[in-house]
């Protein structure tokens, strides 16, 4: 089963920084790390992936371990817009299963 | 670009009653998704399209079918709803089936069976 484990909720101050860990033990060689977020009432929003290699993008970075076995999603300076749900799946070749995610409370 | 697009928004359907959802994507994609999320839970995979003419279960089957009749569309059906399979349903695709690529939600159809 390609579930990952994240803690339930974390909270961070607004423009700081934050760190979303994820475990997924389970995670094969070709199982791509992504990260999604949700904001209530809406669908999830992609916000970053990886394979091996830490990835940089205009909204998060991702750090992967050398084993595969665990990432850390980095909002470089959290603002009140990124308070969401965030999710860390591995996606097995159209197999895409989501756990119960982190929630982010950012406060001002 | 609408992306992915889910009708209906709301639905309110009676016990043993049937209804399809629909989805459709106008992003060429080859791979898409149905998901439902229960209130406070996160998303879990009912089914799933590789590729149009093709289908697999996910987590969560028991109770739906899907039909991936073209490229552009997926549909899940609930032949005889159940209070129970009330939830929030969501619609994905995604380019490719190896994993990088990001997947597109639609916005969710909210179902209530009483």
């Amino acid at each position: 089963d390609a579930k990952t484990t994240q803690p339930n909720s974390m909270e961070s101050n607004e423009e700081e920084p934050v760190h979303l860990p994820c475990n997924h033990s389970t995670i094969s060689g070709t199982d791509y790390i992504h990260w999604y977020r949700q904001l209530p009432s809406q669908g999830p929003e992609y916000v970053i992936h990886g394979l091996t290699s830490n990835v940089n993008n205009r909204m998060a970075s991702l750090a992967i371990a050398e084993d595969r076995k665990s990432s850390t999603l980095i909002l470089h300076r959290a603002t009140l817009r990124d308070a969401a749900v965030y999710y860390c799946i591995h996606n097995r070749n159209n197999d895409m299963r989501f756990g119960a995610g982190t929630r982010l409370t950012v406060k001002p | 670009n609408a992306g992915v697009t889910q009708t209906p928004k709301f639905q309110v359907l009676k016990t043993g009653q049937s209804m399809t959802l629909q989805c459709a994507q106008d992003m060429n994609h080859n791979s898409m998704y149905w998901y439902r999320q229960d209130p406070g839970m996160g998303l879990r995979l009912i089914y799933y399209s590789a590729s149009e003419g093709t289908t697999d279960k996910g987590e969560v089957p028991n109770g739906y079918n899907v039909s991936r009749l073209n490229k552009r569309e997926f549909s899940l059906r609930l032949e005889s709803a159940a209070p129970s399979q009330t939830s929030v349903y969501f619609c994905a695709s995604s380019a490719l089936g190896s994993g990088n690529t990001e997947a597109f939600f639609g916005q969710g159809t909210r179902l209530t069976v009483v």
